[in-house]
């Protein structure tokens, strides 16, 4: 298994823009979660999804932020309009909803600048 | 509810000393508790785990840890750092009470100096 696939790896845009971020989980793992990663702080969760429905929204900063989950090999994270505040590197994860035993998955990562 | 603390932003240690990266937890019921390394420009990796068991669990690279419930600990060791060491590690704990999240702690860096 190629394990869990984001893109792009790195995304430079400009503040106003939209910015799309995908994600692949690994086949098979039926929970998909959305980190974002800065300096200022850390490792903070945003959504998770259970079988591709949304379960917990309440880290998504705000309403310029959205997630989808269509199937269960795809999710995106759309930043409409991106702001400054917004850089940091976002990570997807998947797991088993047995995740307890086998933990999480991360991806690479995607790198935002928003200029 | 659950959380992680991780009282130390940054270690430092010699090339072949023992290391020592420190995680203390808090959850209401049975913890599962995760160590995480993540090298630069990269996802965080699995080390290793407690789930149930012995008190002492080795993982990946050399890495082991030991759970003490009385200290609510799970401190990470290694007999022997290697620079290749050097990395940012984060501790995570999931309550058996609670839905399916872990909880990160804010990471520590280890850098280890030749």
């Amino acid at each position: 298994d190629a394990g869990v696939i984001q893109s792009p790896r790195h995304e430079v845009t400009e503040m106003g823009q939209e910015v799309t971020l995908r994600c692949k989980p690994i086949s098979g793992h039926n929970s998909l979660f959305w980190y974002r990663q800065t300096m200022m702080r850390g490792l903070e969760l945003l959504i998770y999804f259970n079988n591709n429905v949304p379960i917990d929204d309440s880290g998504m900063p705000e309403d310029r932020f959205s997630a989808k989950m269509p199937n269960a090999s795809f999710s995106t994270l759309k930043i409409q309009p991106s702001e400054p505040r917004d850089s940091a590197v976002y990570f997807c994860a998947s797991s088993l909803s047995t995740g307890k035993y086998y933990g999480y998955t991360f991806g690479s990562g995607t790198r935002l600048t928003v200029v | 509810a659950q959380s992680v603390a991780q009282p130390e932003d940054q270690v430092n240690v010699a090339e072949g000393n023992p290391l020592t990266v420190k995680c203390t937890y808090s959850v209401s019921g049975n913890p599962y508790l995760f160590w995480y390394v993540q090298y630069p420009n990269r996802g965080l990796q699995f080390l290793l785990k407690y789930i149930t068991g012995d008190n002492l669990v080795k993982g990946s690279y050399g890495f082991e840890a030991e759970f003490n419930k009385s200290q609510t600990s799970f401190h990470l060791k290694k007999p022997s750092a290697l620079v290749s060491d050097s990395a940012l590690y984060f501790c995570a704990v999931r309550d058996d009470n609670y839905g399916q999240n872990f909880v990160f702690g804010p990471g520590t860096r280890l850098s280890v100096l030749p």
